[in-house]
């Protein structure tokens, strides 16, 4: 069974930096296609794809973020982290951790984390 | 940038179709995936591929696309159907959604 449990401060202060770290079971980080990545909603809003990285360490990031993001992983460790720099209260937000396997455009974001609510605020 | 198009509510009553749109720029040449979001809750996903639904999803649930408009079906609507719906796409390896339909089970 596949999960992805989120973890991080809860509470920001503005231009600080977020640092969220994913933690992942029943898969390999390493395992060919696989891809971990960040997704954000801000209360009462859409979703907001930020990172994706891949098995290979090929990394994807949203392009109005790109300049304030970055993935890496820790493949021994099962983990994914997001840092996230020069917050401010527009990135109050749940953050989610998501599991896609593929490069394709069949291929959606199959299993999600519970999700971790940030607040940035002074 | 690629944007989708969702309306902001759309209303059925139980056990009727309820039909929820995603419009987008020839949005029939790429592959839309839909996400159901109850309040509280991380999305899941309901179709991916247009019209694929993942192991657990209920037939009920199912999906077109062309054109300019890809589709997603709940035939049979239940008041657990009751939940925020998104539409997503790949454009030049970036996800992109579409701003969520609230459906409302009447």
């Amino acid at each position: 069974q596949i999960t992805l449990k989120e973890s991080g401060l809860t509470l920001v202060e503005p231009t600080q930096t977020l640092t969220l770290t994913c933690t992942i079971s029943g898969f390999s980080l390493s395992t060919k296609g696989v891809g971990v990545g960040w997704i954000r909603q801000p209360p009462g809003k859409a979703l907001e794809w930020l990172a994706l990285i891949y098995w290979d360490d090929d990394e994807r990031y949203s392009p109005s973020l790109r300049n304030r993001l970055n993935i890496t992983k820790d493949t021994s460790e099962n983990q994914v982290v997001l840092i996230m720099t020069n917050l401010d209260p527009m990135d109050t937000a749940t953050y989610y951790c998501v599991h896609r396997l593929g490069y394709g455009e069949m291929d959606a974001f199959d299993i999600w984390g519970q999700g971790t609510m940030v607040t940035v605020s002074s | 940038s690629y944007e989708l198009t969702q309306p902001l509510t759309v209303s059925v009553a139980v056990r009727q179709t309820a039909r929820i749109s995603c419009g987008g720029d020839n949005i029939g040449i790429k592959r839309v995936h839909w996400y159901q979001q109850k309040p509280g809750l991380a999305p899941v996903l309901v179709i991916y591929g247009d019209n694929n639904r993942p192991s657990g999803i209920p037939q009920r649930f199912s999906g077109s696309n062309s054109g300019n408009t890809a589709t997603l079906t709940i035939s049979r609507v239940q008041a657990g159907d009751e939940a925020d719906y998104y539409c997503q796409v790949w454009d030049s390896s970036t996800a992109k959604f579409g701003g969520g339909t609230r459906l409302a089970v009447l």
